[in-house]
């Protein structure tokens, strides 16, 4: 089955503890990208990579890292957390020359304390 | 930069009736494509329907389809017999033709949430 996934689901931390998010897919999908989701706000690109080692900043970056070392996972990563932070956050990819949307992942809701 | 506006945050329709969500963006470019996204309770991401802006015949998904205007920007899809399962929040999102840098980012609105009334 084709899918995107993402762990953990649920997480709650404290401000300051480094965390990772990881993400996987099975689709061998060149492009994946990392959303924010907030209340008022729709989601919000944080970064995307459009093959391994190539990775760029989208519209919301300061705060994150992330890596693309393998095709199928893109890990987002959080070294400092603060609470400016808490909120949902989805992994997403496609083929590279993809006409249609992305797949994405379950999502994951941080919370920072 | 491209940006996506949804100005109903919550809409409410009867079992059964129809309701058509709003979305409206403004870009400067001539191809692109939208696109409407469920998301129900469950948090998935569902894709709903595609528009391809060089198409002037409106996309149409079972009971779900679209208008399309392109030079008025506006891009609002229309629930047709309105079911309890189509409960969720929707989103519209817009996406650069391919070959433009960053063309597969996706640019969301802010969120319609539409409850369906038994």
């Amino acid at each position: 089955e084709a899918q995107v996934t993402q762990n953990p689901r649920y997480l709650i931390t404290v401000t300051g503890k480094k965390l990772t998010v990881t993400c996987s897919q099975n689709m061998n999908h060149e492009y994946m990208s990392w959303y924010r989701q907030d209340p008022g706000l729709g989601l919000r690109q944080i970064y995307y990579s459009m093959n391994v080692e190539v990775t760029d900043k989208g519209d919301v970056p300061e705060g994150y890292k992330v890596s693309r070392k393998e095709k199928r996972n893109f890990p987002l990563i959080l070294e400092s957390p603060s609470p400016n932070q808490t909120s949902l956050y989805f992994c997403a990819s496609s083929a590279r020359m993809s006409l249609g949307g992305q797949y994405f992942g379950p999502g994951t809701r941080l919370t920072v304390t | 930069a491209q940006t996506v506006t949804q100005s109903q945050p919550e809409m409410s329709v009867q079992e059964a009736e129809t309701v058509t969500l709003s979305c409206t963006y403004d870009t400067s470019e001539s191809d692109y494509y939208l696109f409407w996204y469920k998301q129900p309770p469950s948090r998935q991401m569902i894709l709903v329907i595609r528009q391809e802006a060089y198409k002037q015949q409106n996309a149409t998904e079972n009971r779900f389809s679209v208008n399309f205007q392109k030079a008025a920007k506006s891009f609002s899809l229309k629930i047709s017999d309105s079911q309890l399962g189509d409960a969720a929040m929707y989103f519209c999102a817009y996406r650069s033709s391919p070959g433009i840098q960053g063309a597969q980012k996706l640019v969301f609105g802010q969120g319609t949430r539409l409850t369906i009334n038994p």
